[in-house]
């Protein structure tokens, strides 16, 4: 398996208040991604890293902010988290050339 | 633009039976092609690809896939279904002349295979 790991694996937290994920990979990849996987909508891209220190948005970036200050990590913060936001997060990196991804194990967050 | 579809929310087998799950895709170019599984409570798993070359992929746990060009799809496929495939499978596109190393997924298509 991928050495692909994230943190927290789950977390329940209020509204209005501020969460960071954080996904290490010990594999040196280049590109790493973040998604989000919610009943009827399979999986959305929320922001992707192709290097440390340059990030791009996904297709639902709204409301979350990224950071990549080494090739290991790649976190994933929510500014003022919404119930909307309550959801399952994947953190994923890229194989080389063909590019199939490799993802970790998930962190569910509740927002209430 | 690329886009995947995975036209069956659910797939019903019984286990012995063989399996077929469906995507079709949209690409400019050429396809770079992916399927994935997902177990209950667990991240996805990477099962199978299609670059270029021979038309039917062989993958993990006995699965392959074969594409087609002037059908656009690459439904996955497995000969004898086991109760133990039942998950949910993910599609997925990369165009190869897009200059975007950035996959689109299908909506995902859960398969249950009864005893």
């Amino acid at each position: 398996d991928a050495g692909i790991t994230q943190s927290p694996r789950h977390k329940v937290t209020e509204t209005g208040t501020p969460v960071t994920l954080r996904c290490h990979q010990t594999e040196n990849h280049r590109y790493m991604y973040w998604y989000r996987q919610d009943p009827g909508h399979g999986l959305r891209l929320i922001h992707y890293s192709y290097g440390v220190k340059d990030t791009d948005k996904g297709e639902v970036s709204d409301g979350y902010s990224v950071s990549r200050s080494k090739t290991e990590d790649f976190l994933l913060t929510l500014e003022s988290a919404t119930s909307s936001q309550t959801s399952v997060y994947f953190c994923a990196i890229s194989g080389p050339n063909t590019g199939e991804l490799f993802f970790g194990e998930g962190s569910r967050l509740t927002v209430l | 633009a690329q886009s995947v579809a995975q036209p069956e929310d659910q797939v019903n087998v019984a286990e012995g039976n063989p399996l077929t799950v469906k995507c079709t895709y949209s690409v400019s170019g050429n396809p770079y092609l992916f399927w994935y599984v997902q177990y209950p409570n667990r991240g996805l798993q990477f099962l199978l690809k299609y670059i270029t070359g021979d038309n039917l992929v062989k993958g993990s746990y006995g699965f392959e896939a074969e594409f087609n060009k002037s059908q656009t799809s690459f439904h996955l496929k497995k000969p004898s279904a086991l109760v133990s495939d039942s998950a949910l499978y993910f599609c997925a596109v990369r165009d190869q002349s897009g200059g975007s190393y950035i996959p689109t997924f299908g909506r995902g298509t859960s398969l249950i295979v009864h005893p």
